[in-house]
């Protein structure tokens, strides 16, 4: 069974520019997860869906980024404009149930660098 | 809200030896304990968690202790080899999952 696909692995983009990351998560995890890592840091959770709903987002830079989870499945986070300091790992995770007791699996990433 | 501190960040040990990380945090209705290990260029991966009635799990060579009272719990991991070197998060859940910022741990051969 495939797990957590992210694309693209790696983004180079000039600052001011738009990007989009995309997220499938394993088949019947009805919760998905974007996390931000910084070079050095653990991940910080940028949003959470259960199902289409996003149900925190209390993290997330709404002034330029959004995210999206229309048919309850995969999930799209865009970032418009960027900026030098969103470079950056952009972690996908699923999981099922609620958030209670689950067990996170993570995607290998999406790299930005911002120029 | 919820901080995790996680110690040391770095960590060098000899193929063979022990290796333990210590975490503590702060929101005493957190419940659930994550550990997660990075390889270069790969998303974290649990390797073993560990609930809030429990004190001790283990796997194989890998351990993890919990103190309620205290507010810490730890990662052991016995026999140590050089596919072990990684970095290692802590995590602990209330109401979201907060992550430690890491120990970077190098196996010697």
């Amino acid at each position: 069974e495939a797990g957590v696909v992210q694309s693209p692995r790696y983004k180079i983009i000039e600052k001011k520019q738009p990007v989009a990351f995309w997220c499938n998560p394993i088949s019947g995890h009805n919760t998905l997860y974007w996390y931000l890592q910084n070079l050095g840091q653990g991940p910080e959770l940028l949003i959470r869906y259960e199902n289409e709903e996003a149900v925190d987002d209390s993290q997330l830079p709404k002034d330029r980024f959004s995210a999206e989870r229309l048919k309850g499945v995969d999930s799209t986070l865009k970032i418009q404009p960027a900026e030098l300091g969103d470079s950056a790992v952009y972690l996908c995770a699923s999981s099922w149930g609620h958030s209670g007791a689950n067990v996170l699996t993570f995607g290998a990433g999406s790299r930005l660098t911002v120029l | 809200g919820e901080n995790v501190e996680q110690h040391p960040s770095t960590l060098s040990v000899q193929e063979g030896d022990s290796a333990v990380i210590k975490c503590t945090y702060s929101d005493s209705a957190s419940n659930y304990f994550p550990w997660y290990k990075q390889e270069l260029g790969k998303g974290p991966q649990l390797i073993i968690d560990i609930r809030s009635n429990v004190g001790e799990k283990k796997d194989q060579r890998i351990a993890v202790t919990l103190n309620k009272t205290a507010k810490h719990f730890s990662l052991h991991i016995t026999e140590t080899q050089p596919e072990d070197s990684a970095v290692y998060f802590c995590a602990a859940r209330g109401t979201a999952l907060i992550f430690g910022k890491g120990t970077t741990l190098s196996v010697s051969s």
